[in-house]
């Protein structure tokens, strides 16, 4: 499994865009990029996912640039709500025996 | 609310004990995922099972075990207690073999005294 590498935490303030970058340089071709966010003592909860360029829901969107090396996390207008943990994961789907490594997420702090 | 479930919510024993914790997967769902998630540790990965057969291990102790019954449902069990045991512990599922998108439950807090 690729490895990523995302910044440990990161603070904003509301109304303004959040960009959090992971790295992932090992990523190989069948490889998907998810990101999770996780609330304190709740369970992680599914952001977006995406394969190569852009994608958008109604929640953030996902750049991946051409090399796929890299991928990054957009959230508009930030509210204190988003204020959460958030796990960049690099997969294969449908790939039997995968082992999925979430490792520490960047704690994003949004603040008044 | 992702649709999967986990009993008990919380769950305090003493060291030397075994617990069972339950989870059941969104309608549908043929993968269970177990994650541990403790202060210092983040999220690890235990196990998973897919339509009842072990399909990826990670992290997990000897003395933790898990099965998926021909319901969907799952069970992990940790014996042997110790301290250090004392963690969320977090039940996804997904409605294919791995790297989907997994939907989580609410978690199982354990303490162990």
């Amino acid at each position: 499994l690729a490895k990523t590498t995302q910044p440990i935490s990161m603070d904003s303030y509301e109304g303004q865009e959040v960009n959090i970058t992971c790295s992932h340089n090992n990523i190989a071709t069948n490889d998907y990029i998810t990101w999770y966010q996780q609330f304190p003592s709740q369970g992680p909860r599914f952001i977006i996912q995406g394969y190569k360029t852009k994608v958008t829901n109604e929640v953030a969107s996902l750049f991946i640039p051409a090399d796929r090396k890299s991928s990054t996390l957009s959230l508009p207008r930030v509210s204190l709500s988003d204020t959460a943990v958030y796990y960049c994961l690099v997969a294969p789907r449908d790939q039997a025996g995968t082992a999925l490594i979430f490792g520490k997420g960047t704690t994003l702090s949004v603040s008044s | 609310d992702s649709g999967v479930t986990q009993t008990p919510k919380h769950l305090i024993t003493a060291t030397g004990q075994r617990v069972t914790l339950r989870c059941s997967p969104r309608s549908g769902d043929l993968s269970v995922y177990w994650y541990q998630q403790s202060l210092d540790q983040g999220l690890q990965f235990l196990i998973q099972y897919y339509n009842g057969e072990e399909r990826a291990k990670g992290n997990i102790l000897e003395r933790f075990s898990a099965q998926q019954f021909p319901d969907l449902h799952s069970e992990l069990n940790l014996s042997s207690l110790e301290l250090g045991d004392s963690a969320l512990y977090f039940c996804a599922s997904s409605d294919r073999t791995g790297g989907e998108t997994q939907y989580f439950g609410p978690g199982t807090r354990l303490l162990v005294l």
